[in-house]
């Protein structure tokens, strides 16, 4: 079975750092484009951040570059994502969600996700 | 950064009902376009890939067309565990970004 199962999530005060984690199982991690995308309460989804297969290549959205950085262990079947100078507006629901890529892109959409886990950044 | 924009942001249907989702693109995305299902508390799930590909294992009843800037998802007969919120995402370029949802709802 399929499976990504993120941790790291807590209740942090503005200003601080947040490791998240997003174990992966039941596939071949390294062929597998990974991303971060968050859900802050009652709102839509918020793509954060790519990572190729190989972890050479990363993108980032306006909102978190420079403040977050992607990587991955492939040996570890492990995805992460660091986050500093956390603020309010990151507050969210965190998923990491996979899926194949063509050149670096999504052609075929996110196909796997993880359950979510939260990040609340209280001032 | 290319803006989705998805009509309508909410719709009441009822069971056997067809029901039409669109998605607009601030600019051409050639067809680089899924759909996601999202239920309360639970993580999205892929639909709908290079909009109009049915990801194995989705109902039939689910299907997608479009192209550029224009798009849509349309579910034929909808069934009780069809009510959910919906959102459209661009991958053509980085920034990926989401359309803004829409949610379907029981008459």
């Amino acid at each position: 079975e399929v499976q990504l199962l993120e941790s790291g999530g807590n209740l942090v005060q503005t200003g601080e750092s947040l490791r998240l984690s997003c174990a992966a199982s039941g596939l071949r991690f390294s062929t597998y484009g990974m991303n971060w995308v968050r859900q802050a309460p009652g709102k839509g989804l918020e793509w954060v951040s790519a990572i190729s297969g190989s972890g050479g290549r990363t993108n980032y959205a306006d909102s978190v570059q420079g403040r977050f950085t992607i990587s991955r262990d492939n040996s570890k079947n492990t995805l992460f994502l660091q986050m500093h100078s956390l603020r309010a507006d990151d507050t969210a629901v965190y998923y990491c969600a996979g899926g194949f890529t063509v050149a670096g892109y999504f052609h075929f959409g996110m196909e796997v996700w993880g359950q979510g886990t939260t990040v609340t950044v209280s001032s | 950064d290319i803006q989705m924009t998805q009509s309508p942001s909410s719709v009441s249907a009822s069971i056997g009902d067809r029901v039409t989702i669109t998605c607009r693109a601030s600019q051409g995305i050639n067809s680089s376009l899924a759909w996601y299902q999202q239920k309360p508390g639970k993580a999205p799930k892929l639909l709908i890939y290079a909009a109009s590909t049915l990801r194995s294992g989705v109902p039939s009843r689910f299907s997608g067309s479009g192209s550029g800037t224009d798009f849509t998802l349309t579910i034929s007969s909808l069934q009780a565990e069809d009510f959910a919120t919906f959102y459209c995402q661009q991958t053509n370029s980085f920034p990926i970004t989401f359309g803004q949802g829409t949610r379907l709802e029981i008459k």
